[in-house]
């Protein structure tokens, strides 16, 4: 079954670009999603389907994916985007729905 | 506005059981799937299990398959989680999640706030 591996943290200056990697053997063959998750509250979809976003989500969020990794990137990073970020796909070998160990995003 | 509202959570001792409840409302529940997700104290995501928007199909995580029913009640908007021979590393805040599909929920749009678990004597 798919394991998604992720970085356990990323650090970004304010105003810079941050990027969080999802990998995995061919992950660019599937459909890619991300959620971000801030202390003590549920997760947020950000990005579904590798790179569109839900009405609400800032343009300087974005997504792509391609052959063994997916990527987050959040661009011009501000102190509200500090949270936990999860990838997430479905494995349709085993009907799981698979969510990678998720990346600690500081902007210092 | 879509919201939904965990409930059930609480202490429980290694080997009993919980029914986890999750009332939604502002979309026609009827329409998707629907899905748990856990997340351990300090711990990731983890998804649990799924269950298709009337309940033809269900889908199980290894780590509770055979402990816990997914089912829902498509006239009472609610989606339910029956947990047995709960263990100590079911501990967790489990989340109710919508998905965006009727038959595979593929990703989830909308979360609730969840409800704790604990396992413990």
């Amino acid at each position: 079954s798919y394991v998604l591996t992720q970085p356990p943290s990323v650090s970004v200056a304010p105003g810079q670009t941050a990027r969080i990697t999802c990998g995995a053997n061919n992950i660019g063959a599937k459909s890619v999603h991300w959620y971000q998750q801030k202390p003590g509250q549920a997760p947020v979809l950000v990005v579904y389907n590798d790179s569109d976003r839900p009405s609400g989500i800032p343009e300087r969020i974005s997504g792509s994916n391609s052959g063994s990794t997916a990527t987050l990137t959040i661009s011009r990073a501000e102190a509200g985007d500090e949270a936990d970020y999860y990838c997430q796909l479905w494995d349709g070998s085993t009907d799981h729905w698979v969510f990678g160990g998720g990346t600690k995003l500081t902007v210092l | 506005e879509v919201q939904l509202l965990e409930s059930g959570g609480g202490l429980v001792q290694p080997g009993g059981s919980l029914r986890l409840s999750c009332a939604a409302s502002g979309f026609t529940f009827s329409n998707f799937a629907m899905t748990w997700v856990r997340q351990a104290p300090g711990k990731g995501l983890e998804w649990v299990s799924s269950i298709s928007f009337s309940a033809t199909y269900t889908y199980y995580a290894d780590s509770v398959k055979g402990r816990c029913t997914i089912s829902r009640d498509n006239s009472k908007n609610t989606l339910y989680l029956q947990m047995n021979s709960l263990r100590a590393e079911d501990t967790a805040v489990y989340y109710c999640a919508k998905g965006v599909g009727g038959y595979n929920p593929n990703y989830f749009d909308f979360w609730g706030q969840g409800t704790l678990v604990t396992v413990s004597s």
